[in-house]
């Protein structure tokens, strides 16, 4: 069974650019979420999709953020503008509805710097 | 927001020594996971554990929900050089809120 996958694993671009980051969750799983880690610091949650809805979006940061899963397949996260302390690493993960939904199977993450 | 406390930050140990790690946390989880980060990967997920006092074990891996539900621990016995990496103990609340909130991790070298 593949698992969660990301892409591009790196980007670099420039501040006031933008960037899309897209996650192919592992098949079936209906939870995708997308988490950041800021250099040294903890992973933190941005949000919850079930589905193609976005259950909690709390930990967005601000509206430069945006995050779609049209079809409830894969999902994209799109950086515009990109500032510096946009650069980090970003985790999908993702878990099936039902069951044991409390598992998260993460993917290898995409590592955005932003210049 | 949550708080997580992982101690210690980074440990070096030598090839063979049992490791200790914690977690502490200001608010109640129903659910503790602990992961581990390979450079360039993504955590990936060790054990689970669902009740408060459970212990669990995999392979050398032991860990423990605390009994107040705010804090949880994990052992390696016996170190093996592939320990090596970071871990994260991660709480998280109930079904409809299932973000996980993330400790700090803790680093482990191996001194050969």
């Amino acid at each position: 069974e593949a698992g969660v996958t990301q892409f591009p694993s790196h980007s670099v671009i420039e501040k006031g650019q933008t960037v899309t980051l897209r996650c192919d969750p592992i098949s079936g799983h209906d939870n995708l979420y997308w988490y950041r880690r800021v250099m040294g610091k903890e992973i933190k949650f941005l949000l919850h999709f079930v589905k193609e809805s976005k259950q909690d979006e709390s930990g967005m940061p601000n509206n430069r953020f945006l995050a779609e899963r049209t079809g409830g397949t894969y999902s994209t996260l799109k950086v515009q503008p990109a500032e510096l302390e946009d650069s980090g690493v970003y985790f999908c993960a993702s878990s099936p509805l039902a069951g044991t939904t409390y598992e998260q199977y993460f993917g290898p993450g995409t590592r955005l710097t932003v210049t | 927001g949550q708080q997580l406390n992982q101690s210690p930050q980074s440990m070096f140990i030598q090839e063979g020594e049992d490791v200790s790690m914690n977690c502490t946390s200001s608010s109640i989880f129903n659910t503790w996971l602990w992961y581990k980060q390979d450079p360039g990967e993504g955590p990936v997920l060790l054990i689970a554990l669902y009740k408060a006092g459970e212990l669990t074990s995999n392979g050398r891996l032991t860990a423990q929900f605390g009994i107040t539900r705010k804090d949880s621990f994990l052992n390696i016995s016996a170190s093996i050089p592939s320990d090596v990496g970071i871990y994260f103990c991660a709480g998280q609340f109930d079904f409809g809120n299932e973000k996980l909130t993330f400790g700090t991790g803790t680093r482990l070298t191996i001194i050969p």
